[in-house]
């Protein structure tokens, strides 16, 4: 299975800033997923990532708000633009195939102050 | 669209007890997978089994087995032999749409192994 690397493992925020968070994959994949996991919630897609084109997003997140690169195969990043209290969550990417299970970085827990 | 539900928000057992965690879903789809996850205190998902759904032979991993019941859209967690380890949020979660990647997850299930 994929090897998954995201940076910043954790990170305290000020409201009204943003924060750029990294996923780096050990091989090319086609797509990769951020989700978003709110305090003792389960996680919610926030958007597909797709190398080439812009990124796909799920009802209920914007780009203006959530903005994703994806500069090539192996690479995305997930900025948390404007960051507010309700922003405070953790954060995962993942890479899968078509029915096949996805592998999990080991998320970025945010704090927003 | 797809749904995967989880009726036990939390359950705790004794060390070397046997546990099952229920997951019941709705689909119109004929083909798919089910996956059950992980997630530990350390917050890392980690993909403890998955079952195709052609598939009549229920998946088996170590400890873990899982009970799929497709006409009843049933798929429940058997952990045998519990360890404190084992103490985590179990996520069962399903594509959202037939073919795709992204998936859909339960609300989870807190367990707790006690010594």
């Amino acid at each position: 299975s994929a090897v998954i690397s995201q940076k910043p493992s954790r990170d305290i925020c000020q409201r009204g800033t943003s924060l750029t968070i990294q996923c780096q994959v050990d091989s090319q994949v086609t797509m990769m997923f951020w989700y978003r996991q709110q305090p003792g919630q389960s996680l919610t897609l926030i958007a597909t990532a797709n190398q080439g084109s812009e990124a796909t997003y799920e009802s209920g997140f914007v780009i203006d708000k959530f903005p994703i690169s994806r500069p090539n195969l192996t690479f995305s990043t997930l900025t948390v633009s404007n960051m507010s209290p309700e922003d405070s969550s953790i954060y995962l990417c993942s890479v899968g195939g078509t029915d096949q299970p996805q592998h999990f970085g080991d998320g970025t827990r945010l704090s927003i102050l | 669209a797809q749904t995967v539900t989880q009726s036990q928000p939390e359950m705790s057992v004794q060390e070397a007890e046997t546990v099952t965690l229920s997951c019941t879903y709705d689909t119109s789809e004929s083909n798919y997978y089910l996956f059950w996850y992980k997630q530990p205190p350390s917050r890392q998902m980690i993909l403890v089994i998955r079952q195709e759904a052609y598939k009549q032979q229920n998946a088996t991993e170590n400890r873990f087995s899982v009970n799929f019941q497709k006409a009843a859209k049933s798929f429940s967690l058997k952990i045998s032999d519990s360890q404190l380890g084992d103490t985590a949020m179990y996520f069962c979660a399903f594509p959202s749409i037939q073919g795709a990647q992204k998936l859909v997850f339960g609300q989870g299930t807190r367990l707790t192994i006690n010594p």
